[in-house]
């Protein structure tokens, strides 16, 4: 069957970087992506990955390894608002999006 | 705003009421979708539109009925629901172009509660 694993939460702390990790195993591979859901809100698109290695975006951070299937999205200053939820999800062969249960992130003072 | 508008945001049903989700997308995109999220668990796609034509269905129980009368409007009607069927239904679109990244919008989704 296809899975994808990530943590179900993760706690940090304002100022600091957290790593968020998503392992995969997929009826192929067309591209990964990372979305942000606030509680009570859309996902907003984040990142997109297709090829190995890392993409930078400001404060945020995607990672793909496609031999380990394997993906991290790093956030680095870790702002209040930056409390939420972050899904990971893969496109498969067929080209249909499997997803994580998704990551709520905690983060203190 | 992310382009993607859903009505109602919230909706309280008895398990013999008809009622109905709308959405509707202004980004030009030629698919919708919609997803159910239950808390905990990943997104679980119910429908597609690709061009107004629906190509799949991922064996979503009969009580729910989705129309898409262009490429711009989404509806997903409700009928007999069941208790387990409350949670947030997300509403998404995207422009599909093959081999690209098709990256999907949602939007801010219908809170369901079925009493």
């Amino acid at each position: 069957g296809q899975n994808i694993d990530q943590p179900t939460e993760m706690t940090a702390t304002e100022g600091a970087i957290v790593q968020i990790n998503c392992t995969y195993q997929t009826s192929g591979f067309n591209g990964l992506f990372w979305y942000q859901q606030h509680a009570g809100e859309a996902p907003t698109f984040l990142s997109y990955n297709v090829l190995d290695g890392l993409e930078e975006k400001g404060r945020f951070s995607s990672f793909l390894s496609r031999s380990k299937g394997y993906s991290y999205l790093l956030l680095k200053e870790l702002q209040m608002k930056d409390s939420a939820s972050y899904l990971c999800a893969v496109r498969d062969s067929n080209y249909q999006l499997i997803w994580g249960a998704g990551t709520k992130l905690i983060i203190k003072p | 705003e992310t382009g993607v508008t859903q009505t109602p945001r919230h909706l309280v049903m008895g398990m013999t009421n008809k009622k109905s989700l709308k959405c509707e997308q202004h980004l030009g995109h030629n698919a919708m979708y919609w997803y159910k999220q239950s808390a905990k668990k990943p997104l679980e796609l119910m429908f597609v539109y690709s061009l107004e034509e629906r190509v799949e269905n991922n064996s979503v129980p009969s009580r729910f009925s989705p129309e898409c009368p262009n490429s711009s409007h989404l509806f997903l009607h409700l009928h007999t629901l069941q208790p387990e069927d409350s949670a947030l239904y997300l509403c998404a679109s995207s422009q599909v172009i093959p081999g690209s990244g098709n990256t999907i919008y949602f939007g801010e989704g219908s809170w369901l509660t079925v009493v």
